[in-house]
């Protein structure tokens, strides 16, 4: 399996634009989580789905924020209007884990660096 | 809301062991404590997990005391490669919000 897969490595756009992140789980996972990771805050969780289902979104951090689970292969995270304290290094990551289990480990993707100006 | 307390840097040399150790005062009753690893420009990456006393893989060993309150990450013999930033990950329970990564502890290993 080639890992969890995020697209793209890198966006930069400018400020009230509306930006898509992508994700693509490792096959047969079935939650999938989004995080945001700036040197501030560290790493923090967005949102996670359950078979595709979105279960707790209370980390998204304002309503420009928004994330979709079309399907059990493909999320998307998108921000719109974006602002540059937006800036971050976006993770997607997946897992075997039936809900928000520590007991099963998260696979991440390589991460979307998003700059906003 | 769930606080946890890493060393933010650390430094040490190649052929030591390295224990790195995390606290987490309001873990939750039945949640596993997980340590991942992170290189720059990479996501974490699966290191070891644990729920009590202690764990042993290929890589590392994870100590953790009966209160539970605290977990010790313990790299025998790291090398350079192993130059990187080290995360736990615990769940203080209420959803999002109490799944908590530590801030990261910077291990520098120098030759």
């Amino acid at each position: 399996d080639a890992g969890v897969i995020q697209s793209p490595r890198h966006e930069v756009t400018e400020m009230g634009q509306e930006v898509t992140l992508r994700c693509k789980p490792i096959s047969g996972h079935n939650s999938l989580f989004w995080y945001r990771q700036t040197m501030m805050r560290g790493l923090e969780l967005l949102i996670y789905f359950n078979n595709n289902v979105p279960i707790d979104d209370s980390g998204m951090p304002e309503d420009r924020f928004s994330a979709k689970m079309p399907n059990a292969s493909f999320s998307t995270l998108k921000i719109q209007p974006s602002e540059p304290r937006d800036s971050a290094v976006y993770f997607c990551a997946s897992s075997l884990g039936p809900f928000l289990d520590t007991a099963y480990e998260q696979y991440f993707g390589p991460g979307t660096r998003l700059t906003v100006t | 809301l769930a606080k946890t307390t890493q060393p933010i840097s650390m430094d040490s040399y190649e052929g030591q062991e390295v224990n790195i150790t995390c606290s987490h005062n309001n873990i939750a009753t039945n949640d596993y404590i997980t340590w991942y690893q992170q290189f720059p420009s990479q996501g974490p990456r699966f290191i070891i997990q644990g729920y009590k006393t202690k764990v042993t893989n290929e890589v590392a060993s994870l100590f953790i005391p009966a209160d539970r309150k605290s977990s010790t990450l313990s790299l025998p013999r790291v090398s350079l490669s192993d130059t990187a930033v080290y995360y736990c990950l615990f769940d203080s329970g209420g959803g999002a919000d109490g799944l908590t990564f530590g801030k990261g502890t910077h291990l520098i290993i120098q030759p």
